[in-house]
Order: structure tokens, then C-alpha cells, then sequence
């Protein structure tokens, strides 16, 4: 079956330090890969996402590329600021079977 | 556009007792999924509804959880009776649903305390 492994957190990152944030994955097929990000008190929502291979997914200051060949979307920030403290979900999403599975969630702390 | 509406937020009961969510989807999403979050954890599917047919129920613990769409719309996801080991976040999302990007849509959550 499907499943997503994240980096274990928490990760606690100064204001203005680069984030890397590793999701790897298993899937039959092609699936669609996603980050969700939880701000405290919210619900999940989608920060950026990717279809297929080589594809960039890009918002706020975040990537991640869709790696077929590591099966890997891992996600970062070049710059992190103390408003992206939340918890990423990395996610994949198999189209015909119209079902996503996630990831345990990595909680991310910023400190000024 | 309005966004998924969940209530309660929280409850709190005591084991054996029933409770009920509620969930309302954004304004024409035909999809509708109901989720279990446990802490530290990643959703996890309970069901998953395209209009008012229930697609994929395999993780739903038929035994004590029910769940219903009623006219494709709003949905309501119960547990009767509750046991401790269902404190937990219920998540309820929509989506477009047919050949869509795949983007879920999430509530809030309602937080279940079961004493």
C-alpha cells in the first residue's frame, strides 16, 4: 500500500535559517504529491503541491520538487521567519483511487 | 468562498457515552472525507463519500462509528458507544472530486476527550 515517511521533528530553527524538511514515499503508479501545513489553532491546509516527475511546487518562499527516481518530495525555505512556525504534512495522493495519505506531520518551531 | 464547517470544536464525554460531528463542505465539492488525527500523528481515512454514496468505508470501525451524507450535502459522522481510545481530532475535508487537482479542503477539526 501507500506511505509517506517524514523527517522526525520537532525541528527549532532561528529566524532567517534555511529549512529542509525530507518526505519520502511509496506508491504504486503516479501519484500527486502535496505539502499541507497546520498553523497552530487552524485546519490543515495546502501550501503546495506537484503531479509529476521533475515538477516544482512553489508558495510563500517553500519548494519541493517531485524526485521519481528517490521518491522523495522533500520541502524547503531558504529564509524561515517566525510566522512558518507550524507542523508540515507531506501527503500523496494516487488520482484513480481518490484516497491521500499522509505523513506523522514535522512540527516546526522559529525563534527570533 | 465559504470554507468546510465543523462543529463542535471540542467535546468532552465519558466512555460509553454517544457523540456525534457535524460537517458542512464547501459549496459544491462532491467529494467529502472524514478523517481521525491522533496526537503526533498524520489523518488518517474513516471514510470517504462522493455525493451521498459511501466510496471507500474500509477503515471505519462499523461497530461503533456511522456516518451518513444526506442529500450529497452536509454529513454527520457518530460513535455509540465511545471508548477512551477514541480521544482523538476528527477531521472532516472536501474536495471538487472527478478529474480535480487532488486538493483537499479541511475543517478545523472537532477535538473528542473521552473521560
Amino acid at each position: 500500500g501507500n506511505s509517506v515517511t517524514q523527517m522526525e521533528g520537532p525541528v527549532t530553527l532561528s529566524e532567517e535559517a534555511f529549512l529542509t524538511i525530507n518526505c519520502t514515499y511509496t506508491a504504486t503508479g503516479y501519484p500527486s504529491l502535496f505539502w499541507y501545513v497546520q498553523y497552530p489553532g487552524e485546519g490543515l491546509q495546502l501550501l503546495l503541491k506537484a503531479t509529476k516527475a521533475d515538477d516544482k511546487g512553489s508558495n510563500k518562499g517553500f519548494e519541493a520538487t517531485y524526485r521519481k527516481e528517490t521518491t522523495s518530495f522533500h520541502l524547503e525555505k531558504g529564509s524561515v521567519q517566525v510566522s512558518d512556525s507550524a507542523v508540515y504534512f507531506c501527503a500523496l495522493r494516487n488520482t484513480n483511487a481518490g484516497k491521500s495519505t499522509f505523513g506523522d506531520g514535522t512540527t516546526l518551531t522559529v525563534k527570533p | 468562498e465559504a470554507g468546510v464547517v465543523q462543529s463542535p470544536r471540542y467535546k468532552i464525554i465519558e466512555k460509553k457515552q454517544p457523540v456525534a460531528f457535524w460537517c458542512n463542505p464547501i459549496s459544491g465539492h462532491n467529494t467529502l472525507y472524514w478523517y481521525l488525527q491522533n496526537l503526533g500523528q498524520g489523518p488518517e481515512l474513516l471514510i470517504r463519500y462522493e455525493n451521498e454514496e459511501a466510496v471507500d468505508d474500509s477503515q471505519l470501525p462499523k461497530d461503533r462509528f456511522s456516518a451518513e451524507r444526506l442529500k450529497g450535502v452536509d454529513s454527520t459522522l457518530k460513535i455509540q458507544p465511545a471508548e477512551l481510545g477514541d480521544s482523538a481530532v476528527y477531521l472532516c475535508a472536501s474536495s471538487r472530486g472527478g478529474q480535480d487537482t487532488g486538493e483537499l479542503f479541511f475543517g478545523e477539526g472537532s477535538r473528542l476527550t473521552v473521560l
